[in-house]
């Protein structure tokens, strides 16, 4: 099965800063998917990370805020910008390859 | 709108007991899958039911669906305390773009005390 190497692993940032998340697959993947996951809940998607072109993004969650790029079918960042405590989640990537689904680790974002 | 709804949301057992979790969804599905998460780590995949089965087993776990009342369950037998962990059910819709994302379930926390 494909394996996300997703990092950072965890990260405190101020408010108003930005952070990068990246995530590389081992092998190619037909999708992938940016998900958060907020404290104490389940996972909610992002977006659909697209290869080359601009992500499609679920209601509620907009470019300005969350821009993703996706320049090959290994490789996907997901960037949240201008931090507030309201940020502070698990953010996870996710990929879909010919035998299902498989997950990063995970990065726990916390913003002071 | 999320999809799948897991009850208990919290489940606490003795070790070697069996732990049973639910889960229901809302519409039409191809597949679904149940996961496990470590204390807000990634997502390790358990075990996949297509839509047209009704019944699959993996070692200790028992996965069946019922597409007619939009529900699956999740049973864990003779349980350890390694199995301390959120369980998540995970639906999509198949066939094609958007259809691929996955939905999730609110999720179980099952504590096995040892």
């Amino acid at each position: 099965s494909a394996v996300i190497s997703q990092k950072p692993s965890r990260d405190i940032c101020q408010r108003g800063t930005s952070l990068t998340i990246q995530c590389q697959v081992d092998s190619q993947v037909t999708m992938m998917f940016w998900y958060r996951q907020q404290p104490g809940q389940s996972l909610t998607l992002i977006a659909t990370a697209n290869q080359g072109s601009e992500a499609t993004y679920e209601s509620g969650f907009v470019i300005d805020k969350f821009p993703i790029s996706r320049p090959n079918l290994t490789f996907s960042t997901l960037t949240v910008s201008n931090m507030s405590p309201e940020d502070s989640s698990i953010y996870l990537c996710s990929g879909l390859y010919n035998d299902g689904y498989t997950f990063g680790s995970g990065t726990r974002l916390t913003v002071v | 709108s999320q999809q799948g709804e897991e009850d208990p949301q919290a489940l606490s057992i003795q070790e070697g007991e069996n732990a049973t979790m639910n889960c229901s969804y809302k519409t039409s599905i191809n597949n679904l899958q149940w996961y496990r998460q470590n204390s807000g780590r990634g997502l390790v995949h358990l075990i996949l039911i297509r839509s047209n089965e009704r019944e699959k087993h993996s070692g200790r776990l028992r996965v069946t669906l019922d597409t007619s009342k939009k529900s699956s369950s999740l049973l864990i037998t003779a349980s350890r305390a390694a199995d301390t962990a959120s369980y998540f059910c995970a639906t999509d819709a198949g066939s094609g773009g958007s259809n691929y994302k996955l939905t999730f379930g609110k999720g179980t926390l099952l504590t096995v005390n040892p």
